[in-house]
């Protein structure tokens, strides 16, 4: 059964740093990885898409990399700023076509 | 190109009455989730219709049910509704999974 994991649960910094978020899955079949956003109360934005024969995507001051093997990614995010700050999910999706999702990490990026 | 449309945007319900929610997928897409969020907590899959045929379902009692119509609009049903399905319903389409998924803004159900 596949689970998803991500550390840490919450992470605060202040405006400027770069920071690493972190997912782990135990199953390595997957199709592909999926990063989202999600402001309070909100729906989910995608953010970047990884396919299984990829190892890293970039879009803007996010980059997120891909090892399928140790089942790990993770999510950089480049000199951060108040307006990053909401929950990041990380999202699997192997043969059944099914998202299965992390916890998420909730970021609050301090002025 | 429109995105995913959920409505409506919140709800407020009794317990043990039933409940629609209304999901129109993006442009081009076939495939349609729904997914449950509990506050706090990641997404869980309910269930997904493909070209109006359900073809995966998670871990959700009958309760649960749905529909995909032919312009691949889809509809979550709750019946009976309980306190613990008071959660965030999100919808999310694709065209084929390894694209990844596109999501709505959500339905907030609150059940008292």
């Amino acid at each position: 059964k596949q689970e998803v994991t991500q550390i840490p649960a919450a992470l605060s910094v202040p405006e400027g740093e770069n920071l690493v978020l972190n997912c782990s899955f135990t199953d390595s079949a997957i199709y592909n990885l999926q990063w989202f956003r999600q402001d309070p109360g909100k729906g989910l934005t995608s953010l970047l898409l990884i396919q299984s024969s990829q190892r890293e995507q970039t879009s803007g001051r996010l980059n997120a990399s891909l090892d399928k093997s140790s089942g790990r990614s993770t999510l950089y995010i480049a000199a951060s700023q108040p307006g990053d700050s909401a929950t990041y999910l990380c999202a699997v999706t192997g043969n059944t076509g099914k998202l299965i999702f992390g916890q998420g990490t909730t970021l609050q990026v301090k002025p | 190109e429109t995105g995913v449309t959920q409505s409506p945007t919140h709800l407020i319900k009794t317990r043990g009455q039933q409940v629609t929610l209304r999901c129109s997928s993006q442009s081009g897409h076939n495939t349609v989730s729904w997914y449950q969020q509990a506050l706090g907590q990641g997404p869980q899959f309910i269930f997904q219709y493909y070209r109006e045929e359900e073809n995966g379902r998670g871990n959700f009692p009958p309760r649960f049910s749905g529909l995909q119509f032919p312009n691949y609009s889809s509809e979550l049903n709750v019946n009976a509704l309980e306190l613990d399905d008071s959660a965030l319903y999100l919808c999310a389409s694709s065209f084929r999974d390894i694209y990844g998924y596109t999501f709505g803004s959500g339905t907030r159900l609150t059940v008292v």
